[in-house]
């Protein structure tokens, strides 16, 4: 059973607008989760973290909102640029089984001129 | 420069036979992993290591095995056991304490 579970499998957003991306999961253990982003034939790179004693993450163009009550997450890019264009994974781990990450299935993003 | 390594790129073997993938950090990262990514699917964890000379199984381990002598170096080996080994491999390493890891660029293996 899925865990983690990313519903949009691809997003179409025009250049300069916000990029939402969501991620919901099932698990009430989890306390830390990842966004990861994805270029085709590479790894992924992380992009950023949330622990659950937070709400809000924030690192420059990228913030990830946490709504533990809801077992909700999401990824706003503002702006989005050309270059966000790829396939952006959610994970989520719990303390006491650290290093065992469960990924979503990933949303891919195009952003269009 | 620093990085992982994972060798080779592309792989194709024939059914039946062991194949081994090779994964080679020099972050001087105690933990590393093994992901394996399906079409539509997110990352599965096949097994992990938190440090040398041990290592747990992930969600998906059966028809796999692996090892960790050296701090370096997480090969995974894809047995005959394991039913159906076409996919993207992803080895991963983290420092201690650190919940991101670095992951390399894949090894796409093919069983004909």
């Amino acid at each position: 059973d899925q865990q983690v579970k990313q519903n949009s499998p691809s997003l179409s957003v025009q250049e300069g607008r916000i990029s939402i991306l969501n991620c919901d999961y099932t698990n009430s253990m989890f306390d830390y989760f990842l966004w990861y982003k994805k270029y085709p034939a590479e790894g992924p790179t992380f992009l950023i973290s949330i622990s659950s004693i937070k709400d809000k993450n924030e690192d420059g163009r990228f913030t990830v909102f946490l709504n533990k009550s809801a077992k909700h997450l999401s990824l706003h890019i503002v702006p989005s640029q050309p270059g966000d264009s790829a396939v952006y994974f959610c994970a989520a781990m719990a303390t006491d089984s650290w290093g065992k990450f469960q990924f979503g299935a990933g949303t891919q993003v195009v952003v269009t001129p | 420069d620093g990085g992982i390594t994972q060798s080779p790129k592309y792989l194709f073997r024939k059914e039946g036979q062991n194949v081994t993938l090779s994964c080679e950090q020099n972050l001087n990262h105690d933990a590393m992993y093994w992901y394996r990514q399906d079409p539509g699917q997110g990352l599965r964890l096949i097994y992990y290591s938190q440090i040398v000379n041990d290592f747990q199984k992930g969600d998906i381990a059966e028809g796999y095995s692996v090892s960790r002598e050296k701090k370096e170096s997480f090969p995974l080996t894809v047995t005959s056991a394991q039913k159906n080994p076409t996919a993207f491999y992803l080895c991963a390493s983290s420092m201690t304490g650190k919940v991101f890891a670095f992951f390399g660029q894949g090894t796409r293996l093919t069983v004909v």
